[in-house]
């Protein structure tokens, strides 16, 4: 399995509050990818970083940001958590060379 | 984005072959993707085919592709209760690497 690691697994939070969601890998691989889950819908592209420093948007990108400081870490945060903003969320990892992705475990968030 | 279509539900016996069936709609996808989820686990990757293949075979899976019908099929062969998951069908979009997703297609295996 390739080294992808998403903290906290599970998290409960109110509306309003802010969460961050980290994505860690040990593949060295350039790019990363924030999804989401949600019945009905697929995995669907919240943000995407292609390098440090490097970001840009996806599908499903209001209400959360990015941030890439180091190769091994995307955090996602949701700024201002709403009810609409409880789902999975599944970070993915690629070398980019194949496009083929590798997915972490997932992080299940419930916004009250 | 573009649109990627799979049955959402798919019933076989043990035993049997299981043919899971996809649709898309981007005439540019360079490569598709087959993953498996197990309940309450992460995307594990299948299986991929390159736009320029019709067919590949790894183990009890093929897979099949109508680049001019857009598209793909799973086979599994011989197929276990151990198959019992989510299939998602996956083409590679335009820009960024990103993956465009079907809804998934449920595959019950009853003995």
């Amino acid at each position: 399995d390739a080294g992808i690691t998403q903290s906290p697994r599970h998290k409960v939070t109110e509306t309003g509050t802010p969460v961050t969601l980290r994505c860690h890998q040990t593949e060295n691989h350039r790019y990363m990818y924030w999804y989401r889950q949600d019945p009905g819908h697929g995995l669907r592209l919240i943000h995407y970083s292609y390098g440090v420093k490097d970001t840009d948007k996806g599908e499903v990108s209001d209400g959360y940001s990015v941030s890439r400081s180091k190769t091994e870490d995307f955090l996602l945060t949701l700024e201002s958590a709403t009810s609409s903003q409880t789902s999975v969320y599944f970070c993915a990892i690629s070398d980019g060379r194949k496009e083929t992705q590798y997915f972490g475990p997932g992080t299940r968030l419930l916004v009250l | 984005g573009e649109d990627v279509e799979q049955s959402l539900f798919l019933s076989v016996r043990e035993g049997d072959s299981s043919v899971i069936n996809c649709t898309y709609t981007d005439s540019s996808s360079t490569y598709l993707y087959w993953y498996k989820q197990e309940p309450g686990a992460g995307l594990q990757l299948l299986t991929y085919i390159f736009s320029n293949m019709d067919m590949k075979q790894d183990q009890r899976l093929t897979v099949l592709l109508n680049k001019k019908d857009k598209h793909l099929s799973l086979r599994i062969a011989d197929t276990q209760t151990g198959d019992s998951a989510i299939y998602f069908c996956a083409e590679s979009a335009n820009s960024g690497y990103a993956l465009n997703f079907g809804k998934g297609t449920s595959l019950l295996v009853t003995p």
